[in-house]
Parts: structure tokens; sequence; C-alpha cells
């Protein structure tokens, strides 16, 4: 099953150190998006990717994060410095190239970040 | 830009009753219009989603849609529940124009009681 591989499943990072979220998207999919589910909340977009491309990242954080996706491997979300409020569930979503939202996103099973 | 509003945060229902899950949306363009499930502790599995033609969309597990337009609504619904289906519903829409991601409601809580 070639679906959305996220991991860590779960991470733990003491307030000021780097949390790095790694997702491998759909075999085949150049297109990938980070979400950040708070608690009791929905997903929030956070970034939207392509291969050595940032197209959209009005969803984040000015300070601290950052995203990437290079030409080989998964793409990365890293979080720097962390504190409390950055506790939350971290999903990676990936979908073809120009489908746009016709094929609706792939979503891997997330990243629970909790910093203590 | 759009926003999507699920009205209950929770709807508890007895399992085999029917349930309405309610989803309405505003856009200044043409939107598509998703249901996604999220099980405890799992990512999101699309449910169903709307694209165009019939505004009455089946998806998996015995759900469906409808598409009404004048309303702006997309309400999920299910004639018989069961135990299994207790998760969470998420409402999304994307903007037919590109690739921009999904904006999704805060989501509903669906409680099976025996």
């Amino acid at each position: 099953n070639a679906g959305v591989m996220q991991n860590p499943r779960h991470l733990v990072r003491r307030r000021g150190q780097e949390a790095r979220l790694r997702c491998s998207p759909v075999k085949g999919h150049s297109h990938v998006y980070w979400y950040r589910q708070l608690p009791e909340e929905g997903l929030k977009f956070m970034v939207y990717l392509q291969k050595e491309n940032i197209i959209d990242e009005s969803g984040m954080p000015k300070e601290r994060f950052s995203a990437e996706f290079p030409k080989e491997g998964p793409s990365i979300l890293r979080i720097q410095q962390v504190v409390r409020g950055d506790s939350a569930a971290y999903f990676c979503a990936s979908s073809p190239l120009l489908t746009g939202g016709t094929e609706g996103y792939t979503f891997g099973s997330g990243t629970r970040l909790t910093v203590v | 830009a759009q926003s999507v509003t699920q009205l209950d945060s929770q709807v508890p229902v007895f399992e085999e009753a029917p349930v309405e899950l309610r989803c309405n949306y505003s856009s200044s363009v043409s939107v598509y219009l998703f249901w996604y499930v999220q099980y405890p502790n799992q990512g999101l599995q699309l449910l169903l989603k709307y694209l165009s033609g019939s505004t009455l969309v089946k998806g998996i597990n015995g759900f469906e849609a409808e598409f009404n337009k004048s309303q702006t609504s997309f309400h999920l619904r299910k004639p018989s529940v069961h135990i299994s289906d207790t998760a969470e519903y998420f409402c999304a829409v994307s903007d037919q124009g590109g690739a921009d991601g999904l904006t999704f409601g805060k989501g509903t809580h669906l409680i099976i009681q025996p």
C-alpha cells in the first residue's frame, strides 16, 4: 500500500528543542500539503509544496516554522525552539500533478507532537 | 477565500438510527466539496466528494451527501448507523481553480449509542 507515510507517529520534545516531521507522499504525487490540527479544532492549512518549491505558505507561522520538499526524499516540516502551543497533530497530504482539488487528497496518519 | 461551518460539534445517535451531519460553506468562487472521516488516532479518510453533476453523492460505508447550491450546504447522511461509525467527521472545500489545499470545518464528533 503506497499511501502517504508520516514519521514519527508520536514525537515528544522539550521546550526549546527542534522538531522534524517527515512525510513521504504517494508514489507519483508531486504536491504536498501540511495541516495542523489543534485539540478540538479542525485542520488548518499550513503550507503547500511542490518538488523543490514552496507554492503557498500563507498558513505557516512567520517564525520558527519551515518546510521543504527536496528533489529526493521526503517533505520535512521543521519547528525550531518548540513551545507548548506547538503541541498538535500535524498531517501531511499529497495529490497528483495537475488535478487540483478533484481527487481529494490522500492523507497520512499524522505526527502527534507533544511539547513538555 | 472559503469558509466551512459545521454547526454541531457533537451528534449522539442510537445505533441503527438515521443521522445527518450538517455542513454549510461560503465562497466567492465555485468549489469542490468533500467529507472526510477520522477514526481515533488515525489520519483522514475520504468518504465522498462533490465535483459536478448529480447533487446527490454516494460514498463509502453507506454515507451520502447532497449538494444544495442555493443553501450553500453539503449535509452528510446515513440511514442506519453502526457502532463502527463513531468518529470525527470533517467537511471541506477546495477552490476549483487550483490546487490550493482544503479549507476544513471544525468537525463533528458522531457518537453512536448502543
